[in-house]
């Protein structure tokens, strides 16, 4: 699986959005972006996942740059709920048998008032 | 359902002991996941159950023994561990197949402490 980098920490202020960016320029044309989150002492969650398009749920947007050699997860309105470690992982989608999730070092994630 | 439990919360257990920890999970999920998560380290995978066969060993040592049971329940058998093993324990599962997606659904963890 690609390796990715991410900015250690980041803060940003309640109600306004929370942009975390990703590189994974090793990237290879069959690997996914995911974005999981870990709230502290729970276990991590799943946010969203695309391959090259822009992808939209109700947790998040996932923008994925037309070489696919970096990505951004979008909080629209960031609350303190949201206050987390972000981790972006890059890996093949399987179809038919488990496969693992590499987790790198992630983005602490401060959300203040 | 959509959840995955682990029993029990928290563990202390004594270098000698023998312990389990379990996980369960209802949504018809195939594929059980054991992960290692040292405090402020991201989780680190250790065992991947698919159809309640063993498929993923990361060369885990031999004083953690996993089990499955059946497809809904998930065991990992401690004996003789240090202290250096104590962590939070992360069990996930997922749905695969064909058809499947398969993102993790993580459960909160049990907290295990080896004195």
């Amino acid at each position: 699986d690609a390796k990715t980098t991410q900015p250690t920490s980041m803060d940003c202020a309640e109600g306004r959005a929370a942009n975390l960016p990703c590189n994974h320029s090793t990237i290879s044309g069959n690997e996914y972006v995911y974005w999981y989150r870990q709230i502290h002492s729970q276990g991590p969650q799943y946010i969203i996942h695309g391959l090259k398009n822009n992808e939209t749920n109700e947790m998040a947007s996932l923008i994925i740059t037309e070489d696919r050699k970096s990505s951004t997860l979008i909080l629209p309105h960031a609350t303190l709920r949201d206050t987390a470690v972000y981790y972006c992982i890059v890996r093949v989608r399987n179809t038919g048998t488990a496969s693992k999730l590499t987790f790198g070092t992630g983005t602490r994630l401060q959300v203040t008032l | 359902d959509t959840e995955v439990t682990q029993t029990p919360k928290h563990l202390v257990m004594g270098m000698t002991n023998k312990k389990s920890l379990k996980c369960e999970q209802h949504m018809g999920h195939r594929a059980m996941y054991w992960y290692k998560q040292k405090a402020k380290k991201p989780p680190e995978l250790m065992f991947v159950y698919s159809y309640e066969k063993l498929s993923i060993n990361e060369s885990v040592p031999s004083r953690f023994s996993p089990e499955c049971p059946n497809s809904s329940l998930l065991n990992l058998h401690l004996h003789a561990l240090q202290p250096e093993d104590s962590a939070l324990y992360l069990c996930a599962s997922s749905q695969e197949g064909l058809a499947g997606l398969n993102e993790q659904f993580f459960g909160p963890g049990t907290r295990l402490t080896v004195l």
